[in-house]
């Protein structure tokens, strides 16, 4: 079984600020993990993956994520935050499998103000 | 464009009434996966499909039901519609692997009334 908690419905921060947004996971395989980003009216647009390999992450925007096995942990990061980044982010969990699906946590909105 | 389509974007029907939502995955994948979303249950997984059969099974209501066309289009059919059934479903794609992420669709937003 897998599951995912992101800590914090929302996270409200000042634009240029520092981004972080919190996910831990639970796995009882190895875990593939990802972001995703959700703009209102819009579907899931995939920010960013670990599969297997280097465990700091570069996705798109400016954001990365560093997958850490001994905090089960996938936080995602940008150092400056711009207004454009407001939106909704998911956290989600699979494993190498080829009919593997994804959980996703509940979602953090990412409030961005002037 | 994903290269995962949605139809219809939007779709407003009374209760007890049965639709039927239509997703076409991205040219080359696979599998497609439905996903419910809405404020109070998140993104919920409801059903995924591989190359025109069933491989796994998650929050699925019995009223709900789908199938995937051998041209690879699926279609996720809602019977008996329900107030709480209310909710954006999403369609996503991907290949043999689909541990390796989805391609989401731009969603059906249902509106039961």
């Amino acid at each position: 079984a897998q599951s995912v908690t992101q800590l914090g419905s929302h996270v409200s921060v000042s634009e240029g600020a520092l981004v972080l947004l919190r996910c831990n996971y639970s796995s009882s395989v190895p875990p593939y993990l990802f972001w995703y980003v959700q703009y209102p009216n819009q579907g899931l647009q995939l920010l960013l993956k670990y599969t297997t390999g280097a465990t700091l992450v570069k996705g798109i925007n400016g954001f990365e994520a560093e997958f850490k096995k001994s905090e089960t942990s996938f936080h995602l990061t940008k150092p400056s935050a711009h207004m454009s980044d407001a939106a909704e982010y998911f956290c989600a969990v699979s494993h190498f499998s080829g009919y593997s699906t994804l959980t996703f946590g509940k979602g953090t909105m990412l409030l961005v103000s002037p | 464009d994903s290269g995962v389509t949605q139809t219809p974007k939007h779709l407003i029907t009374a209760t007890g009434q049965r639709v039927t939502l239509r997703c076409s995955p991205r040219s080359g994948d696979l599998s497609v996966y439905w996903y419910q979303q809405s404020l109070d249950q998140g993104l919920q997984f409801l059903i995924h499909y591989y190359n025109g059969e069933e491989r796994a099974k998650g929050n699925i209501l019995e009223r709900f039901s789908a199938q995937q066309f051998p041209d690879l289009h699926s279609e996720l059919n809602l019977s008996s519609l329900e107030l709480g059934d209310s909710a954006l479903y999403f369609c996503a794609s991907s290949g043999v692997d689909g541990g390796a992420g989805y391609t989401f669709g731009s969603g059906t937003r249902l509106t039961v009334v």
